[in-house]
């Protein structure tokens, strides 16, 4: 089956530690990124990435980091620099950057740290 | 700021009603998109309609735009239990690369 896969489901961390959720798609897509979700609200854009070796800040990357080293796989590591991480993380996909593409969402991973 | 905004913010409707959902934005756009997430889920894609377009049909669903207000609209006709959702749209401004969501619409379907 072809798709996006994140994991863990759940994860729960203590504060000041640093943490990577995973995300691995196997649809061949050049384009990926992260999102967070909070309660209620829609998404906002963390990280995005049009290929290998190359990504971009989205509107909130502070407190996160994220690495392209293969076509299939965007972690995305949340760092005791963020200030509330707890959220909902979705990581998405699609054929191409820009207009015109619809994206494809894995499961969300949600993150609670205390 | 959001470019996006969905109206009403929640919606509950029997099963078999109609359901309809607006999208609201700010600035030019190329396409408009909707999205469909279950409760705890991660989004699925159910439409793209693009700027030149004024109307757009999949199965039950119905997408109208309109550019000189800068609004849509998501008709969900015959609605069914399984249609309870959160419903949201996305926008890719002119000039930009990238999506924008907006709030989401909560949909509740009683049987």
């Amino acid at each position: 089956d072809g798709g996006i896969t994140q994991s863990p489901k759940y994860l729960f961390r203590k504060e000041g530690q640093n943490v990577t959720l995973s995300c691995e798609q196997n649809l061949n897509h050049d384009a990926m990124y992260w999102y967070r979700q909070d309660p209620g609200q829609g998404l906002r854009l963390i990280y995005y990435s049009q290929i290998v070796n190359d990504f971009q800040k989205g509107d909130i990357a502070e407190g996160y980091s994220v690495s392209r080293e293969k076509k299939e796989s965007f972690p995305l590591t949340v760092t005791s620099a963020q200030k509330n991480p707890t959220a909902f993380y979705l990581c998405a996909s699609s054929i191409s950057q820009g207009w015109g593409y619809e994206q494809y969402f894995g499961p969300g991973t949600r993150l609670t740290v205390t | 700021s959001q470019q996006g905004e969905e109206d009403p913010q929640a919606l509950s409707i029997q099963e078999g009603e109609n359901a309809t959902m607006n999208c609201s934005y700010k600035t030019s756009i190329n396409n408009l998109q909707w999205y469909r997430q279950n409760s705890g889920r991660g989004l699925v894609h159910l439409i793209l309609i693009r700027s030149n377009e004024r109307e757009k049909h999949s199965g039950r669903l119905r997408v109208t735009l309109d550019t000189s207000k800068k609004s849509s609209s998501l008709l969900i006709t015959a609605s069914r239990a399984a249609d309870t959702a959160s419903y949201f749209c996305a926008t890719d401004a002119e000039y930009t690369d990238k999506l924008i969501f907006g709030t989401g619409t909560r949909l509740q379907v009683f049987p």
